[in-house]
């Protein structure tokens, strides 16, 4: 059974350009989360989706970002028009469920470099 | 509010015991747990325990859990090399995110 798979590892972007950040989660789990990392830092909640759904973004600033989950395919998160505080480890984590114990998987992570 | 906090660093030498602590503020939280990062990975769990235990052993690791104070803390015994990381404490918040306290940095040196 693979583990998250997050890709690109790294992605370098020119500020206005886009980036597409992409997550496969563990087979069976139907629970994705998005976490940034900033240089030095610990890791901020940005997204938890279900398939299809978004089921708490109060993480996610309100412009430039989205998430889906699609019900065929990886979890996406894209950032538009990116800007150099954008630069930062992307990781994603997914569950098989949602509960008191929320045991999280995470992926190697995306990290973003916006020059 | 959401806020998770550890001391930086730490430093120990081989062989010796590292305590990493934490403290949280969602006394509703009912699991907490250790994460490992090393450099250039994704994060690791390392243990978790129930808000109901005050202690949990498991192999080398010791999560001792204070709830009144709402700290917790990871004792690495017999500390070695491979154990240089950044650790992180997480508490579970609305049963959906995970709220990451800052990392301690551990280094091992011989």
């Amino acid at each position: 059974n693979a583990g998250v798979m997050q890709n690109p590892r790294h992605l370098v972007r020119r500020r206005g350009q886009e980036a597409r950040l992409r997550c496969s989660p563990m087979k069976g789990h139907s629970h994705v989360y998005w976490y940034r990392q900033l240089p030095e830092e610990g890791l901020k909640f940005m997204v938890y989706l279900q398939k299809e759904n978004i089921i708490d973004e109060s993480g996610m600033p309100k412009e430039r970002f989205s998430a889906e989950f699609p019900k065929e395919g990886p979890s996406i998160l894209r950032i538009q028009q990116v800007v150099r505080g954008d630069s930062a480890a992307y990781f994603c984590a997914s569950s098989p469920r949602a509960d008191s114990y929320n045991e999280q998987f995470f992926g190697p992570g995306t990290r973003l470099t916006v020059l | 509010g959401e806020d998770v906090e550890q001391s930086l660093f730490l430093s120990v030498r081989e062989g010796d015991s590292s305590v990493i602590n934490c403290t949280y503020t969602d006394s509703s939280s009912t699991y907490l747990y250790w994460y490992k990062q090393e450099p250039g990975a994704g994060l690791q769990l390392l243990t978790y325990i129930f808000s109901n235990m005050d202690m949990k052993q498991d192999q080398r690791l010791t999560v001792l859990l204070n709830k009144k104070d709402k700290h917790l803390s990871l004792r690495i015994a017999d500390t070695q090399t491979g154990d240089s990381a950044i650790y992180f404490c997480a508490e579970v918040y609305n049963t959906d995110k995970l709220i990451f306290g800052t990392g301690t940095r551990l280094q091992v040196f011989p």
